[in-house]
């Protein structure tokens, strides 16, 4: 069974500029979660999506960053303009969700960011 | 609000030592409890989870118990092997409500021949 796939694995731009990002989640998985990991902390929650419906948002900072899941399949997360502090890992993870005590998020291998 | 700690690393250990890595935790209710491992230039992989009070979760050696009354999860391994270096995160999930996982900052491990 394939993983979460993330796309591009690396991504060095200058500040300003628009960046984006694109996640493919388990096959079947309903729920798909973008993170935000800084650098030496653990990962923090942006989004949450049940099939194409963003259900939590309440941290993603809506004035530069937005995120889609068309088809409530694969989902991208943009952000616009870039900033130097928004340097860090952007981790996607997918369940079959549920959100019951059992249930198990699937990390994919993180897109880098460096703006410069 | 809830919230997990971990002690700080890096841990340095030769092989064959045995490893502790405490995380402690603090949230209303019963969450669920995580052990996550990042290896270098990978995501996060879940190690081992524990749903309720007492219960052992365990992994490629690996074990952690869900201790309410000092609200702890630590993780242990008997004996370490070069291949165990990597970041260990511990998290934390409400039980049904909310589905994020709280993550602490992660403990580095660095075994060495």
């Amino acid at each position: 069974e394939a993983g979460v796939v993330q796309s591009p694995r690396y991504k060095i731009i200058e500040k300003k500029q628009p960046v984006a990002f694109w996640c493919n989640p388990i096959s079947g998985h309903n729920t798909l979660y973008w993170y935000l990991q800084n650098l030496g902390q653990g990962p923090e929650l942006l989004i949450r999506y049940e099939n194409e419906e963003a259900v939590d948002d309440s941290q993603l900072p809506k004035d530069r960053f937005s995120a889609e899941r068309l088809k409530g399949v694969d989902s991208t997360l943009k952000i616009q303009p870039a900033e130097l502090g928004d340097s860090a890992v952007y981790l996607c993870a997918s369940s079959s969700g549920g959100g019951g005590p059992q249930e198990t998020q699937y990390f994919g291998p993180g897109t880098r960011l460096l703006v410069l | 609000g809830d919230s997990v700690t971990q002690m700080e690393g890096p841990v340095t250990l030769s092989e064959e030592a045995f490893l502790t890595i405490n995380c402690t935790y603090t949230a209303t209710g019963y969450p669920s409890l995580f052990w996550y491992v990042q290896y270098p230039g990978e995501g996060l992989q879940l190690l081992l989870k524990a749903t309720k009070a007492d219960d052992k979760g365990s992994n490629k050696g690996f074990e952690a118990t869900y201790r309410k009354e000092t609200t702890s999860f630590h993780l242990e391994k008997g004996s370490v092997q070069v291949s165990d270096s990597a970041v260990y995160f511990c998290a934390l999930k409400k039980r049904n409500s909310g589905y994020a996982l709280n993550f602490g900052k992660g403990t580095s491990l660095l075994v060495t021949p």
